[in-house]
C-alpha cells in the first residue's frame, strides 16, 4: 500500500521565489496535516485540514504561509515569498478520524532558500 | 495549552542495555499519548499509542503506560540494539485537532 507522498523530496530556491510543496495523503484518510522540522524549533504543527476543510492554522508561520485541501487526495502548502529562514523539512501526515488518531508521515520535503 | 516535555538527549547505550526516555505531558481533556520513531532522512513513524489512563502500549519490545496521575508517557525498553539507533519523539492528540510533539530525544546504540 502506498504511503504519504510528498513531492518534490528536496528543493533549492533562492529567497523570493514561491515555493509550492505537495501532499497526497492515504487513500481513506480524512485527517491531513502538515509540519515543519529544524534543529531549532523541533517538530512543529502549522496546519491541521478534516476532511478538506482547515480546522486549526494557528501554527502557520506568517501571512506568507498558505495551505490548501481542493479534494480528499491532494494538498498543497506555499510559501511565496520564500526566504532563508524558511529552510526546513517539511512533513506531511494523514489519519483517519480526528486528530486523536494515529498520524502516518510522508518522507519529507527538505527545503533550502539560498 | 497543551505540552510534552521529554528527556533531554543525546542518549548513549552500550548493546542490550536497559532503555528509559521519560515523557510528562499537560493536556486539558483527554488526550491521546505516543511515542513516533525518526530514523535519519525518513518522516516520524508510530512505535506505540495508548488511549486511556492505564492503557499499555507496546511494539518491538518497547513499552509506555499511559499514567493519568503522574501525566507520564515513558518510554522503556529491555534490550536495545543497536537498529533502535535513531530520533523518539512523545507526542500527544486530542479530538479538538491539536496534537503536541516532544522536542524528541536521540539514541544511539554502540555495539
Amino acid at each position: 500500500d502506498a504511503g504519504v507522498i510528498q513531492s518534490p523530496r528536496h528543493e533549492v530556491t533562492e529567497m523570493g521565489q514561491e515555493v509550492t510543496l505537495r501532499c497526497k495523503p492515504i487513500s481513506g484518510h480524512n485527517s491531513l496535516f502538515w509540519y515543519r522540522q529544524t534543529m531549532m524549533r523541533g517538530l512543529e504543527l502549522l496546519i491541521y485540514f478534516n476532511n478538506n476543510v482547515p480546522i486549526d492554522d494557528s501554527g502557520m508561520p506568517e501571512d506568507r504561509f498558505s495551505a490548501k485541501m481542493p479534494n480528499a487526495s491532494f494538498s498543497t502548502l506555499k510559501i511565496q515569498p520564500s526566504e532563508p529562514r524558511d529552510s526546513a523539512v517539511y512533513f506531511c501526515a494523514s489519519s483517519f478520524g480526528t486528530s486523536a488518531e494515529t498520524q502516518y508521515f510522508g518522507p519529507g520535503t527538505r527545503l533550502l532558500v539560498l | 495549552g497543551d505540552s510534552v516535555t521529554q528527556m533531554e538527549g543525546p542518549v548513549t547505550l552500550s548493546e542490550e542495555a536497559f532503555l528509559t526516555i521519560n515523557c510528562t505531558y499537560t493536556a486539558t481533556g483527554y488526550p491521546s499519548l505516543f511515542w513516533y520513531v525518526q530514523y535519519p532522512g525518513e518522516g516520524l513513524q508510530l512505535l506505540l499509542k495508548a488511549t486511556k489512563a492505564d492503557d499499555k502500549g507496546s511494539n518491538k519490545g518497547f513499552e509506555a503506560t499511559y499514567r493519568k496521575e503522574t501525566t507520564s508517557f515513558h518510554l522503556e525498553k529491555g534490550s536495545v540494539q543497536v537498529s533502535d539507533s535513531a530520533v523518539y519523539f512523545c507526542a500527544l492528540s486530542t479530538n479538538a485537532g491539536k496534537s503536541t510533539f516532544g522536542d524528541g530525544t536521540t539514541l544511539t546504540v554502540k555495539p
